[in-house]
């Protein structure tokens, strides 16, 4: 059981625009940042969006991240077969002595 | 370039002891505010964080696997190691390092990632 709540899965056809949520609490997302990684199939996750709506370097815009209270969201715009993978909502907890939390991930199939 | 490298048998027993090993290189261990952490997936499930340890050798554990890891560096070599003692079947998973990344005193976690190891946990 995770302690982030994502979606267990999220379809979308080409170019449609899909929205991946991300439910925590006050100790995680409520007061930290929210971050999203892309595991593509038989690889190891990459950065996607750090600091809630910030995109790395090489990162298309057409993924933006957002956040308001205790939940965040990934949106995937201009939907394209190669974004079919399992997306992960990342944040820190300040419960007890601090650590990482991680969401039960998103598997996104364009149909 | 920045690159992490996990290393360590691809089978422990039950009861056992793993011991995991992180080379990397492209950055320093001792850079301010860096670190390393170990996060691991069971095959089809989701990432579960392990633990982390920064340049200036603080550490922190998961909660829930607290009492079974250990993570320690050595920065002469770039390597990042973590013990987990009591192996389980359900420890069987993929295990990754990943960097934490110090950029102008700000921290984004998990920027670059290894390719991880699988570790089967069987008799």
């Amino acid at each position: 059981q995770s302690v982030l709540t994502q979606p267990p899965s999220a379809s979308g056809t080409p170019g449609q625009r899909v929205t991946i949520s991300c439910s925590g609490s006050s100790s995680n997302i409520g007061s930290n940042y929210v971050y999203w990684y892309q595991q593509l199939p038989g690889t190891a996750p990459k950065l996607l969006i750090y600091r809630n709506n910030q995109r790395p370097s090489g990162v298309p815009d057409r993924f933006s991240g957002s956040k308001s209270g205790t939940s965040a969201s990934l949106a995937i715009s201009g939907l394209r077969s190669e974004d079919e993978a399992d997306y992960y909502c990342a944040a820190w907890d300040d419960s007890l002595s601090g650590f990482w939390v991680f969401g039960g991930g998103t598997k996104l199939t364009v149909l | 370039q920045v690159t992490l490298k996990e290393s360590g048998p691809v089978l422990v027993k039950p009861t056992e002891t793993l011991t995991l090993t992180c080379t990397v290189s492209g950055f320093s261990l001792s850079n301010a505010r860096m670190g390393v952490s170990w996060i691991r997936q069971p095959p089809g499930k989701a990432l579960e964080w392990l633990a982390h340890i920064f340049s200036n050798d603080e550490k922190s554990y998961s909660t829930s696997l607290k009492s079974r890891l250990t993570i320690s560096k050595d920065t002469s070599k770039s390597q990042v190691v973590l013990t987990m003692t009591n192996m389980d079947p359900v420890d069987t998973a993929t295990y990754y390092c990943a960097r934490i990344g110090d950029y102008g005193g700000s921290m984004i976690p998990f920027d670059y990632w290894g390719q991880g190891t699988l570790v089967t946990v069987s008799s």
